[in-house]
């Protein structure tokens, strides 16, 4: 079992629809949880990070950790074209220490 | 934000020379960096950890003094793939950890193809 579980897709959505994207992990040492979107032949792009469990928010973009079930979420309001690409949930157990990604969802926006 | 560069952004060599991957913290200073290997279609596969001031640590099966790596300065570090060989192609990736430590911030990536 990988410590990280994300559904790979491809999730295509029109455009404005509500994105949910989702991970399960299965390492309770995690306490950091990030968000990352990759464009094709791009390197990743930090999108939110949180600390233990709740929510947070930026822009149209919401995170929300649940430590007690080991679920990451990332919710895309108002989906827009540009937002097609790959998202990849990560985790980390401590300050400064390596990153346990996701396989990444392919997400695809369409018009 | 907290930007992090790549240089160079593509590269092409011949086998058997060596290449050297610049990756910089522009705006923060970076007591940890970290490098990944990507190949189409898969997720980041990290291959080393540096810390500045003092070696790298290398994920199991990466070899060490294949992809040399020296951490020099808190706003640089480098990636160094000797006598590359056209499996060594792919796209790297660097990130950058802050002081505080609390995620990551990555570069734009290099793509080398080793002809």
């Amino acid at each position: 079992q990988k410590e990280v579980e994300q559904d790979p897709g491809p999730l295509s959505v029109p455009e404005g629809a509500i994105v949910s994207l989702n991970c399960t992990y299965s390492n309770s040492a995690f306490q950091y949880f990030m968000w990352y979107r990759q464009y094709s032949r791009k390197g990743p792009e930090l999108l939110m990070y949180t600390y233990s469990s709740g929510n947070k928010e930026d822009g149209r973009f919401t995170a929300q950790v649940d430590k007690s079930s080991k679920y990451i979420s990332l919710f895309i309001r108002d989906s827009q074209p540009s937002d097609s690409a790959t998202y990849l949930c990560a985790s980390q157990t401590g300050t400064a220490s390596k990153l346990t990604f996701g396989t990444g969802t392919r997400l695809q926006v369409t018009l | 934000g907290a930007v992090v560069s790549q240089h160079p952004s593509r590269v092409i060599c011949k086998s058997g020379t060596s290449v050297k991957i610049e990756c910089r913290s522009l705006d923060f200073q970076a007591t940890t960096m970290f490098w990944y290997r990507q190949f189409p279609k898969q997720s980041l596969m990290l291959m080393a950890t540096s810390n500045e001031g003092s070696k790298a640590t290398y994920e199991q099966g990466v070899e060490k003094d294949k992809f040399l790596i020296n951490h020099a300065s808190l706003t640089l570090s480098t990636l160094t793939v000797t006598s590359a060989h056209p499996e060594d192609s792919s796209f790297y990736i660097c990130s950058a950890s802050n002081r505080v430590g609390e995620t990551q911030y990555f570069g734009p990536g290099t793509r080398l193809l080793v002809l």
